[in-house]
């Protein structure tokens, strides 16, 4: 049973370039949350999805960032004018369903840097 | 802000048990108490997780107090490979995990 799979696994942006992360949730999973860990800091939650629907939004920078989780297809998070600011390891995790009792299971990350 | 009070660090021999423990005062009756792990850079990684009980899986022990206040991750033979940082999380607002600092193990030979 495959886990959460990620790419690409490392991806260079030069400034102003737009960044596209993928994400293929566990089988099964229709449940995405994406989050952000900048250097030497923890995690943060950037954004949660079901399929076709954002449901909660609320640590994604309002500007140039946008995600989706379309009804066929892995989620994708988009950066659009990658700055150096956003060099960081992105993280996709996914659940079989939402709520306290439902344990999140991580991908390996996509690390971005951007130049 | 995350709802957890951990120990920034500690060291254990290789083979012993690591009792990694965590404070969680706060915690509301339908709130979980959440164990991750992140070696190195890697993703994090699910541990086990409980509400009232104390669980048991083929990775650890979670030891929750009767008053829910405080809880401990067991690992009962640790080994070189549960170097990491183990972060016990309090998962509330709708399903979002709150990771705070964690507690860094080395476990040594």
């Amino acid at each position: 049973n495959a886990g959460v799979m990620q790419n690409p696994r490392h991806l260079v942006r030069r400034r102003g370039q737009e960044a596209r992360l993928r994400c293929s949730p566990m089988k099964g999973h229709s449940h995405v949350y994406w989050y952000r860990q900048l250097p030497e800091e923890g995690l943060k939650f950037m954004v949660y999805l079901q399929k076709e629907n954002i449901i909660d939004e609320s640590g994604m920078p309002k500007e140039r960032f946008s995600a989706e989780f379309p009804k066929e297809g892995p989620s994708i998070l988009r950066i659009q004018q990658v700055v150096r600011g956003d060099s960081a390891a992105y993280f996709c995790a996914s659940s079989l369903d939402h709520g306290e009792a439902y344990e999140q299971y991580f991908g390996p990350g996509t690390r971005l840097t951007v130049t | 802000d995350a709802k957890t009070t951990q120990p920034t660090s500690m060291d254990c021999a290789e083979g012993r048990a690591a009792n990694l423990p965590c404070n969680h005062s706060t915690i509301s009756g339908n709130e979980y108490v959440y164990w991750y792990r992140q070696i190195h850079s890697q993703g994090p990684q699910y541990i086990i997780h409980g509400l009232k009980n104390n669980e048991t899986n083929e990775m650890a022990s979670l030891i929750i107090t009767e008053d829910r206040k405080s809880s401990t991750l067991i690992l009962p033979h640790a080994t070189l490979r549960d170097t990491a940082v183990y972060y016990c999380i309090v998962l509330y607002q709708g399903g979002k995990l709150i990771f705070g600092q964690g507690t860094e193990l080395s476990v040594k030979p």
